[in-house]
């Protein structure tokens, strides 16, 4: 099994709306990771969690909470999001955090109106 | 930081060869990633350097010059399935922490 599973595949949210995003993979890889992606743009890195403790944050508002319940899920909670946190977002994980390569899921696309 | 430049677009024909550019700074380089990503796909790993030098896979060929900062992808006989984003992506550990960073991408378009 090399695949990444994210769910929702897509989900539209007003902006006092509560939701999540969730991730799962099951090769095994310790290290997972959130990336948003606008259009035509490269993916940008959000939070890694390496050993199921968050190890990067870079600088991402707290309307947008990472949780790692176990080392084969990765969530997104979102809440109070602005139309302009709308974007594709990316999961992947890797066998390390420093080691192999990065496995993506197909993403879930939010639109925030 | 990092800083990672690649060409934004390029065009070529079925069945030429293509390279596509990455140059990058970054202070505490941990390997060179190829990804590819077509229109409303995920990105899929192509290639890996650490080391300099070239790595062949297939089709498919990349290129690490450290000293430089300059890496290349390269595209052998190519194909119309090809036409997709080419994203550089470099491992830095400047934080202490191991991550992934992408250039800006490179849109590929493959013509008959």
């Amino acid at each position: 099994d090399t695949e990444v599973t994210q769910t929702p595949k897509h989900l539209v949210m007003g902006m006092t709306n509560k939701k999540s995003l969730k991730c799962e993979q099951h090769m095994g890889h310790r290290a997972m990771y959130w990336y948003k992606q606008k259009a035509k743009k490269p993916p940008e890195l959000m939070f890694v969690y390496s050993y199921e403790k968050l190890s990067i944050n870079e600088s991402v508002p707290s309307r947008f909470s990472p949780e790692c319940p176990n080392s084969s899920l990765l969530n997104l909670h979102l809440h109070a999001l602005q139309p302009e946190d709308s974007a594709l977002y990316l999961c992947a994980s890797s066998q390390g955090s420093n080691t192999g390569e990065l496995f993506f899921g197909e993403g879930s696309r939010l639109t925030v109106l | 930081g990092q800083n990672i430049d690649q060409p934004t677009e390029m065009t070529a024909t079925e069945g030429a060869i293509v390279q596509i550019n990455c140059t990058y700074q970054t202070s505490g380089f941990n390997g060179l990633f190829w990804y590819q990503q077509h229109a409303g796909e995920a990105p899929t790993f192509l290639s890996y350097n650490v080391l300099d030098g070239l790595e062949e896979k297939g089709r498919f060929s990349s290129f690490l010059s450290r000293s430089k900062g300059y890496s290349y992808l390269l595209l052998k006989e190519l194909q119309m399935k090809d036409s997709a984003s080419y994203l550089c992506a470099v491992r830095d550990n400047d934080t202490g922490f191991q991550k992934l960073v992408f250039g800006t991408g490179t849109r590929l378009l493959v013509s008959p």
